[in-house]
């Protein structure tokens, strides 16, 4: 199957600094890629859609320019969390999608992230 | 928005047991389905998935079951094993669109 890749896979960091969050897709083409939150016992929670070349996709209450998203390639997006701060810990896990007609998602590992 | 519903939140089996775990759709302009595995601190894992102009799919010891008249969609996980135990999303989507996801199912498998 697909894989895809984040880096890190955790991180720890002081309140008011900013953390990138990368996405890979290794074995495929990427035209879109996903970011999701995930809560303690909680289901996915998707922030933003991601087309290679543009300009992401923000779902409602996800503020864009708290959560910077980059795809400039068909392997490679990232987030970034801007002054972060302790309500932005949590399990941030990207998706990506091939560009040909199939529908599935494949999902990274994730990415923990604790604000100090 | 509609959304993906599941009407067991926990499910316990003893090793060896076949589980059935279920989820409820509201979307009916859902045409694409996909069942998820999610372990702790992991990302989502990709089981099986089905269209709606199937109504059963098989894998190796899973099946899934698509009741597109009740909005139903279940996985069936055969002789089920310890490493089993996880978190099981049902996920749903109208064409070529953004996933919506259930709630999830634990799923703890006793040896």
């Amino acid at each position: 199957g697909a894989v895809v890749s984040q880096h890190p896979s955790w991180v720890i960091c002081k309140s008011g600094t900013s953390v990138k969050i990368e996405c890979r897709s290794l074995d495929f083409q990427a035209t879109t890629m996903f970011w999701y939150r995930q809560f303690p016992k909680q289901s996915l929670m998707l922030m933003a859609t991601s087309n290679e070349g543009s300009k992401a996709t923000y779902e409602q209450g996800v503020e864009k320019d708290k959560f910077l998203i980059n795809h400039a390639s068909l392997t490679l997006s990232t987030l970034t969390v801007t002054s972060a701060h302790p309500e932005d810990s949590s399990f941030y896990i990207c998706s990506a999608r091939g560009s040909g007609l199939e529908e599935t998602q494949y999902f990274g590992p994730g990415t923990r992230l604790l604000v100090l | 928005g509609e959304s993906v519903g599941l009407h067991l939140p926990t499910l316990s089996v003893q090793e060896g047991d076949n589980s059935i775990i279920n989820c409820a759709y509201s979307n009916s302009a859902s045409d694409y389905f996909i069942w998820y595995k999610q372990e702790s601190g992991k990302g989502p894992q990709f089981i099986i998935d089905i269209r709606s102009n199937m109504d059963k799919r098989q894998g190796q010891r899973v099946t899934v079951l698509l009741n597109k008249t009740v909005k139903h969609l279940s996985l069936q996980i055969a002789a089920t094993q310890p490493g089993d135990s996880a978190v099981y999303f049902c996920a749903e989507t109208p064409g070529y669109s953004t996933l919506t996801f259930g709630k999830g199912t634990m799923l703890l498998v006793s040896p």
